[in-house]
Formats: C-alpha cells, structure tokens, sequence
C-alpha cells in the first residue's frame, strides 16, 4: 500500500533560519506529492505540489522537488518567518489501478519559528 | 465562497450518546472525505464519497456512518460515542478525481468523549 514517512518534530528555528523537513514515500503507480500547512485552529491547506518526476513545487519561498530517484519530497524555505509556524504535512495520492482519488498524510511535522 | 463549511467547531459528548457532524460545501465538488486526525498520528481517512449516493469505507470506518444525499452535504454520524472517538474532525472536497487538485477541507470540529 501507499505510505508516507516524514520527519518527527517538533522542529524548533529561530526567525531567518533555514528550514528541511524530510518526506519520503512508498507508492504503487506514479503518486503526485503534496505538502500541506494547517495553521492553529484551521483545516489543512495546500502548500505545494508536484505531479511528476523532478517537478518542484513552491509557494510562499517554499520549495520541494519531486526526487523518484530516492523517493523522497523534502520541504526546504531559506529563511522561516515567526507566521511560518504550523503543522506541516507530507502527502500523496496514486491512482493506479483505477482507484479512487484518496491522499494518504504523513503524521506532520510541528514548526515554530521564534523572533 | 464559503468551501467547506463543519459545524459544530465545539463538541463535548458523554460515553453512549450520538451526534452528527456537518459538513457542506458550496463548490459543487464531487468527491467528499471524512477524516481524523489525532496527535502525533496525521490524518486517517473515515469514510468518502464519490458522489451523491455514493459512499464508502476509509480505514478507519468503524464506529461512524454516513451518507450523501445531496452533493453539498456529507453528514458524519457517530451513534454510541466512545472516548477512542475523541479528535478533530475535518472533512474535505475535491472537485474530480485526479492527481493535480488539492483538497480543500473544514477548519474542524473538536469532539471529546468523556
């Protein structure tokens, strides 16, 4: 079946520090991978995607590129921000087999940013 | 637009009583999905539906149902609540299935069972 490692938290930075949280994946077929951010009190939303191999996603300074190679997705942004601390969430979806449209979560990763 | 709409955000239970939890969207999304999510654990997909009429079991299905009546509305109901069923509910939409949409999802509904 589909799964998702990512890396435990909580990640503690200090504002402008840099930021990897590591994803790696099992899949049959060829998933595409998310990540998701789920501020506090909030549903998750997307952050990033990439739908094939050697695809990077990014958004907001965010980037992760899609590594088929290793299987793996990590999440990297040069310099976090104090609003960039949340749950962070490695994700993936395959629809080999004609199965139904369903994403399987890593367990998330906690950041806080401190100024 | 509003999205994905869950009430109540709030829920206390005691052991053995049952409640529904709502949840609308207002995207004319086909594919609709109940999950939760507990500490340390991620999200673990309850039940989904691929379209009005249509539902199905996720993993964790045991304990709830559900049903789809209309494309708007995907209810999840838990008739004997347990403490296990404590967590945070969110349920979320996609318009079609495929690879390159996200999933727009609740901002929740915290349920205690005590």
């Amino acid at each position: 079946g589909n799964s998702v490692t990512q890396m435990e938290g909580p990640v503690t930075l200090s504002e402008e520090a840099f930021l990897t949280i590591n994803c790696t994946y099992t899949a049959t077929g060829y998933p595409s991978l998310f990540w998701y951010v789920q501020y506090p009190g909030e549903g998750l939303q997307l952050l990033l995607k990439a739908t094939k191999a050697d695809d990077k996603g990014s958004n907001k300074g965010f980037e992760a590129t899609y590594r088929k190679e290793t299987t793996s997705f990590h999440l990297e942004k040069g310099s976090v921000q104090v609003s960039d601390s949340a749950v962070y969430f490695c994700a993936l979806t395959a629809n080999s087999g004609g199965s139904n449209y369903k994403l399987t979560f890593g367990k998330g990763t906690l950041l806080t940013v401190n100024p | 637009n509003a999205g994905v709409t869950q009430t109540p955000k709030f829920r206390i239970l005691k052991i053995g009583q049952s409640m529904t939890l709502q949840c609308t969207q207002d995207m004319n999304h086909n594919y609709m999905y109940w999950y939760r999510q507990d500490p340390g654990m991620g999200l673990k997909l309850i039940y989904y539906s691929v379209g009005a009429g249509i539902t199905d079991k996720g993993e964790v299905p045991n304990g709830y149902n559900v049903s789809r009546s209309t494309t708007e509305d995907f209810p999840l109901r838990l008739e004997l609540a347990a403490p296990s069923q404590t967590s945070v509910y969110f349920c979320a939409s996609i318009r079609q299935q495929g690879g390159n949409s996200p999933l727009h999802f609740g901002n929740g509904t915290r349920l205690t069972v005590t």
